[in-house]
């Protein structure tokens, strides 16, 4: 079966730093979201991409759809605290579709 | 996107009951999933419940455990049977469509936690 791996495990980062995570998949996607999971709560959807090579943003979050399908990244500008969390890369084979999820990133913001 | 919502959100039950998770979505979707994600780990799909027939389970996931039923576009339960410590987990829903098939939702989750 595919084969997603998303790194890094944990990030400690200053508040004021930029964070990235990426994910890679052994087998090419038609869909990559990235979800953010605060504790006690469901996965929040942060960013759809569907395009390879898609560059999407959204407030201080911009994702990427890798040119071959295979792996996608986010980037967090200017962390704060509220950034904190859990997000998780989750990728998509076909239309109808069951999510294939890595197996997350820990972000703690420190002040 | 959809509002959905989960019943129980949490619970503790004995080893060898069952307990039915409710989901409902405040509007129609075309496609309505059960996940697990046990504790500090990442999320394992269980089954996509389809309405009106039989879910389709994943690799590892079965009927008589995990029995799961769809009657309409906005409702979905699935049941955990006889349960063991190894059940404790978080069980989310999700969904998609009716207009965009590609893009999943979910629901706040339903921690369990069995002794």
């Amino acid at each position: 079966g595919q084969q997603l791996n998303q790194s890094p495990q944990s990030m400690f980062i200053q508040e004021g730093e930029d964070v990235s995570m990426n994910c890679t998949s052994s087998s090419i996607f038609n869909t990559w979201l990235w979800y953010k999971q605060d504790p006690g709560e469901g996965p929040v959807l942060l960013i759809a991409l569907y395009k390879a090579g898609e560059l999407t943003s959204n407030g201080r979050l911009t994702a990427q759809f890798g040119i071959t399908r295979k792996d996608s990244f986010l980037n967090i500008s200017a962390s704060i605290p509220s950034d904190v969390g859990i997000y998780f890369c989750a990728g998509q084979a076909d239309s109808w579709g069951k999510l294939q999820f890595g197996a997350g990133t820990q972000v703690v913001v420190t002040p | 996107s959809a509002v959905i919502s989960q019943k129980p959100s949490r619970d503790i039950c004995q080893r060898g009951t069952s307990l039915t998770i409710q989901c409902q979505v405040d509007s129609q979707v075309t496609m309505m999933f059960w996940y697990r994600q046990q504790p500090g780990q990442s999320l394992t799909l269980i089954a996509t419940a389809n309405q009106g027939s039989e879910a389709t389970y994943e690799s590892g996931f079965v009927i008589d455990k995990f029995p799961i039923s769809r009657p309409n576009l906005t409702f979905s339960t699935l049941t955990v049977s006889n349960m063991s410590p190894e059940d404790s987990s978080i069980y989310l829903c999700s969904v998609t469509g009716p207009s965009d098939l590609e893009t999943q939702y979910f629901g706040p989750g339903t921690r369990l936690l069995v002794l």
